[in-house]
């Protein structure tokens, strides 16, 4: 059964780093989403990307984030300048446009980022 | 703006009873979908049902149950015979039908359940 992948599962940076978060969406979904949730918190919507551009994005998804599809399959996550405050689990989801599923998201099985 | 509140923060049950879990959703849209998740102490999003506003119908599947009530904008779950693997954050979320689809998470309900 096809799923999102993410990588890394964990990385470790310090803080006002840059660091970069892969995804791999299901291969015909058209939509892509990243989320992020704190330690023990709910899960928060950060943005969403549709034809090459975003479509959404929270207040939470400052200048400091950006999102890219740089090849037709990975999907990443960008943080220019990490804080402390960006620790978090980050969730990859991608959902497809037709079929049984639709308008459901997929999720990918996270990447924990802990920002020293 | 759309909204979800579980209400219950932490539920505590003993291995064979039933739980409910409550969910409230607000929003303006009159087309959107509900949804439950599962995160397990692993960490992972499981994804357990999904739900239209034009389909209030309960749905039954295996130990698990849910009830969709539009007039109270309530979408709730119920766990027959507890288990321990049931132990978990169980996340309601909504999404409403418009460009972006973006899920609203509720603030989750931690269920533990003791042998």
């Amino acid at each position: 059964e096809p799923e999102v992948t993410q990588t890394p599962s964990h990385q470790v940076t310090q803080m006002g780093q840059e660091v970069i978060l892969r995804c791999v969406p299901i291969s015909n979904h058209l939509y892509f989403y990243w989320y992020r949730q704190i330690l023990g918190q709910k899960v928060e919507f950060l943005v969403s990307f549709y034809n090459n551009e975003i479509s959404e994005k929270s207040e939470i998804f400052d200048d400091q984030f950006s999102v890219e599809r740089p090849d037709g399959s990975n999907f990443t996550l960008k943080i220019r300048s990490t804080k402390l405050e960006d620790s978090a689990m980050y969730f990859c989801a991608s959902r497809g446009t037709s079929g049984r599923t639709y308008n459901e998201q997929f999720f990918g099985p996270g990447t924990r980022l802990t920002v020293l | 703006a759309q909204k979800v509140t579980q209400a219950q923060t932490e539920i505590s049950v003993v291995e064979k009873e039933d739980v409910t879990l409550d969910c409230v959703y607000e929003t303006r849209d009159t087309t959107y979908y509900l949804f439950w998740y599962k995160q397990p102490p692993s960490g992972e999003l499981v994804f357990l049902i999904r739900r239209n506003s034009f389909d209030e119908q309960n749905e039954i599947s295996g130990r698990y149950s849910w009830n969709f009530q539009k007039s109270t904008s309530s979408f709730n779950f119920t766990i027959t015979a507890s288990q321990v693997v049931d132990s978990a954050v169980y996340f309601c979320a909504l999404s409403v039908n418009n460009a972006g689809n973006m899920l609203t998470f509720g603030g989750g309900t931690r269920l533990m359940v003791k042998p």
